[in-house]
């Protein structure tokens, strides 16, 4: 089974500042490995995914992914954090090589901004 | 805009009712899944049907049931509700041949008094 662990479910950064959602997996195959976000009232956006191409994955508004398979880790960074940026952020990981589509999702990481 | 729509974005009943919540996909998209979003359980993959059949459960209650029509439109059937049913259902879809990425539509609410 596989599953996957986001280490803080609040993180506060400051405007500016550089941002760092931590996640870590655990897969019996080669995860596909996924981040969303999902602002207030809202829906689930994709931010990025890593589908065994390259380590370092861009994904929108600035964010990156570094999937490092030793560490079993795919943290989320951004180097310089906006107003906008604040919300749920959830790490996903799905079931592959099984067919079944479905995503397994973390708990979610509540990203503040302060001015 | 995820080209996902969910109907409707809110919903309150009492116990005991049954409710209907209905999802069209992306256009092209095949498959369709069904999550659950509450407080304490946070988010949870409930059925995914792909092109009309059921392709794989999770954590679906049997008071729940789902289906996915000719059109590709599906809809999530709740009954006999409870309180600890209140929640976010959110639908999800897919292309079939892009790996595992889903695109969400923005939910509903539903709350049970």
């Amino acid at each position: 089974a596989q599953s996957v662990t986001q280490l803080d479910s609040h993180v506060s950064v400051s405007e500016g500042t550089p941002v760092l959602l931590r996640c870590n997996y655990s897969s019996s195959y080669s995860p596909s490995l996924f981040w969303y976000v999902q602002h207030p009232n809202k829906g689930l956006q994709l931010l990025l995914k890593y589908t065994s191409a390259a380590t370092l994955v861009k994904g929108i508004n600035g964010f990156e992914a570094e999937f490092k398979k030793s560490e079993t880790s795919f943290h989320l960074t951004k180097p310089s954090a906006h107003m906008s940026d604040a919300a749920e952020y959830f790490c996903v990981v799905s079931e592959a090589n099984t067919g079944r589509r479905a995503l397994t999702f973390g708990s979610g990481t509540r990203l503040q901004v302060q001015p | 805009d995820s080209g996902v729509t969910q109907t409707p974005k809110h919903l309150i009943t009492a116990t005991g009712q049954r409710v209907t919540l209905r999802c069209s996909p992306r256009s092209g998209d095949l498959s369709v899944y069904w999550y659950q979003q509450s407080l304490d359980q946070g988010l949870q993959f409930l059925i995914q049907y792909y092109n009309g059949e059921e392709r794989a459960k999770g954590n679906i209650l049997e008071r729940f049931s789902a289906q996915q029509f000719p059109d590709l439109h599906s809809e999530l059937n709740l009954s006999s509700l409870e309180l600890g049913d209140s929640a976010l259902y959110f639908c999800a879809s897919s292309v079939t041949g892009v790996p595992y990425e889903q695109y969400f539509g923005p939910g509903t609410r539903l709350t049970v008094t």
